[in-house]
């Protein structure tokens, strides 16, 4: 089944800094890349996704960029805010074949100091 | 967005009691949905797929017996924890996904506190 990992843990900014996170997967297969945004006792939520046939994608200050030969895939965030303060999840899925269970990083606790 | 509601948000029980758990799509059908379990700082583990219809699927490690699903409608699971323990506690979220894009939803999770 799919693996996936997620570095840093932990990742403390300074407010206007940038703030990169980095994560790998074991299924060649997996071809959905998405990354949840997860502020403290709420739902996780969608910020960014890509897919397999691109290899970069931005939406404002957020961006996400995949490697499909090494398996890797990174969330960009530049002037960063307080309010980015939350944990990030990266996922892999392969889709359409199978909507299936979402196996989901072990998370990032990002902080941006004012 | 499409929505995803789950009820309640936070309950505290007694030791033995059984709890159940909610998770509603308002706005669309999810022939599939999934629990996890949240500790805190931790990341999502995923406890179950609920298929309508049919029984869930468990990870590993998961005690079926348990954590009681069902998916009785293409727009309600819910899950029971029975004979709950202290050690039971956890933040529990469900996500539902919607069948014609695949993308996924979550719930506000569910708080529970085993006294």
């Amino acid at each position: 089944g799919e693996n996936v990992e997620q570095h840093p843990s932990t990742l403390s900014v300074q407010e206007g800094d940038s703030a990169v996170i980095k994560c790998t997967y074991s299924d060649s297969a997996s071809n959905y890349f998405p990354w949840y945004k997860q502020e403290l006792g709420k739902r996780p939520q969608l910020i960014i996704d890509i897919r397999s046939n691109v290899g970069e994608k931005k939406d404002q200050r957020i961006a996400v960029t995949l490697n499909k030969t090494a398996k890797h895939f990174s969330l960009h965030i530049t002037e960063t805010q307080p309010e980015d303060s939350a944990v990030y999840f990266c996922a892999a899925e392969d889709r359409p074949l199978s909507y299936d269970k979402v196996i989901f990083g072990p998370g990032t606790s990002l902080s941006v100091i004012p | 967005g499409a929505v995803v509601s789950q009820h309640p948000s936070r309950v505290i029980c007694k030791s033995g009691t059984s709890v159940k758990i909610e998770c509603r799509s308002l706005d669309f059908q999810a022939t599939t949905m999934f629990w996890y379990r949240q500790f805190p700082k931790q990341s999502l583990m995923l406890m179950a797929t609920s298929n309508e219809g049919s029984k869930a699927t468990y990870e590993q490690g998961v005690e079926k017996d348990k954590f009681l699903i069902n998916h009785a409608s293409l727009t309600l699971s819910t899950l029971t924890v029975t004979s709950a323990h202290p050690e039971d506690s956890s933040f529990y979220i469900c996500s539902a996904r919607e069948q014609v894009t695949g993308e996924l939803f979550f719930g506000e999770g569910s708080r529970l506190t085993v006294l």
